[in-house]
């Protein structure tokens, strides 16, 4: 059964860089037909897609994040990441992982979710 | 960006109503969308895709309907595990959004 789950550091400090693992068991994440997602969702607003990264590397982020992310795949530790720079309170969210299949973009299944507080 | 926008944004019913709620699009996204179901405390689960398509091993009592803007998710008799929030989500083109939530409450 697959089975994501996120890891990371719970609290960063605004400017610096927040960084999340995603561990995938029960799949290889070397699957070339499937993409692996970064949702977040802040206190109280709507689930916000972050962007995905393939098996080759390839990613495709939001417009707006753009500038700060960076994800990439670990195919030694079936692993993806999420890197993003410059935070700020307002990146303050739960962060989950996810997995979605070619051009089927719903997200299925997701991680359990990691709160990240941006706060000095 | 597409825009997604739910109603009502939160519900009261009880065991047994059948709810609606509707999903809209600022653009057309054809069939392209897709429920969450989330419980609270615990991460969205894929509840019905390509706006009709109940996920295997959800109950029938779920159902979705509608494309090109209007989309709707009926509940037809509800349960007390059916009370959560409910996101839809276009899948039609990057970047893939969300609408608000629907937080079916119990009355």
């Amino acid at each position: 059964q697959l089975q994501l789950q996120e890891s990371g550091p719970g609290l960063v400090k605004p400017s610096e860089t927040l960084s999340l693992t995603c561990t995938v068991s029960g799949a290889s994440i070397s699957d070339s037909n499937y993409y692996w997602d970064w949702i977040r969702q802040p206190p109280g607003k709507e689930l916000e897609w972050i962007g995905n990264v393939a098996y080759g590397g390839t990613t495709y982020y939001k417009a707006s994040l753009k500038s700060r992310v960076t994800m990439s795949v670990d195919t030694s530790k079936n692993q993806f990441s999420l890197r993003l720079n410059s935070v700020t309170a307002a990146d303050t969210a739960v962060y989950y992982c996810a997995r979605h299949r070619g051009a089927l973009n719903w997200f299925h299944p997701w991680g359990q979710g990691t709160l990240v507080t941006v706060s000095s | 960006d597409i825009q997604m926008t739910q109603s009502p944004s939160s519900l009261s019913a009880s065991v047994g109503d059948r709810v609606t709620i509707t999903c809209r699009a600022s653009q057309s996204i054809s069939s392209h969308l897709n429920w969450y179901q989330q419980r609270p405390g615990i991460a969205p689960r894929l509840l019905i895709y390509d706006a009709s398509i109940l996920q295997s091993g959800d109950p029938s009592r779920f159902s979705g309907s509608g494309s090109g803007t209007d989309f709707t998710l009926t509940i037809s008799s509800l349960q007390p595990e059916d009370f959560a929030t409910y996101h839809c989500q276009q899948s039609h083109s990057t970047p893939f959004t969300f609408g608000q939530g629907t937080t079916l409450e119990i009355k």
